[in-house]
């Protein structure tokens, strides 16, 4: 089973925002980090977030932890049809940050 | 795009052969990961180089093995293939900058090669 979860679908209307939730397991991780991949493509990063903060903001996207709980979430303010893509969260494990990944979240935003 | 060049970008072969996939870093990263992306496990890690050293090691088949080069570059080989390794495979690199004995490693990842085993 996978360490880090991941609510596998979500569907938002265009211009709602879109929050997209994940827990992880390990509570040593320095940092946790949000992947938007499309179609046919590679992994974007988007974000991260160093454990010792509960928010990040960065244009449109923001990130909440709760390290208490080990939940990690990302909203997109104002989704657009450009949105649509699977997100994947990852938490940087080990000294060395190796990334264990969710399952992705595919998100679909419809007119 | 990210920086990180893999190639090729797409692989046809059969079962028992032997394939090498090949990764070029971001200009100044030192790190180099390799993951795998499949159906039925997700994303896994594969294994880490650093500076042309093994760092760290997942997933990792006994099958599949890696290397980094003098330049950085760095080449995932594949071998004794089985049907089960038909996945996308990704590289991504990173600076692995060391703050206050905490590594920061965000990385970054190239396209990835995807390998199809007939």
């Amino acid at each position: 089973g996978e360490d880090v979860e991941q609510s596998l679908f979500l569907s938002v209307r265009e211009g709602d925002s879109s929050v997209i939730n994940c827990t992880y397991t390990d509570s040593s991780s320095t940092y946790l980090y949000w992947y938007k991949q499309e179609p046919g493509a590679g992994l974007q990063l988007l974000t991260y977030i160093f454990s010792n903060m509960d928010m990040k903001q960065d244009q449109r996207l923001t990130v909440l932890l709760n390290k208490k709980d080990k939940h990690l979430s990302l909203r997109i303010a104002d989704t657009q049809t450009g949105d649509s893509a699977i997100y994947f969260c990852a938490e940087g494990r080990g000294g060395y940050n190796k990334l264990i990944f969710g399952a992705g979240t595919r998100l679909a935003v419809h007119p | 795009d990210s920086g990180v060049t893999q190639t090729p970008k797409h692989l046809i072969t059969a079962t028992g052969q032997r394939v090498t996939l090949r990764c070029s870093p971001r200009s100044g990263d030192l790190s180099v990961y390799w993951y795998q992306q499949s159906l039925d496990q997700g994303l896994q890690f594969l294994i880490q180089y650093y500076n042309g050293e093994e760092r760290a090691k997942g997933n990792i088949l006994e099958r599949f093995s890696a290397q980094q080069f003098p330049d950085l570059h760095s080449e995932l080989n594949l071998s004794s293939l089985e049907l089960g390794d038909s996945a996308l495979y990704f590289c991504a690199s990173s600076e692995s900058k060391g703050l206050a004995g905490v590594w920061e490693e965000t990385q970054y990842f190239g396209p990835g090669t995807r390998l199809l085993v007939l």
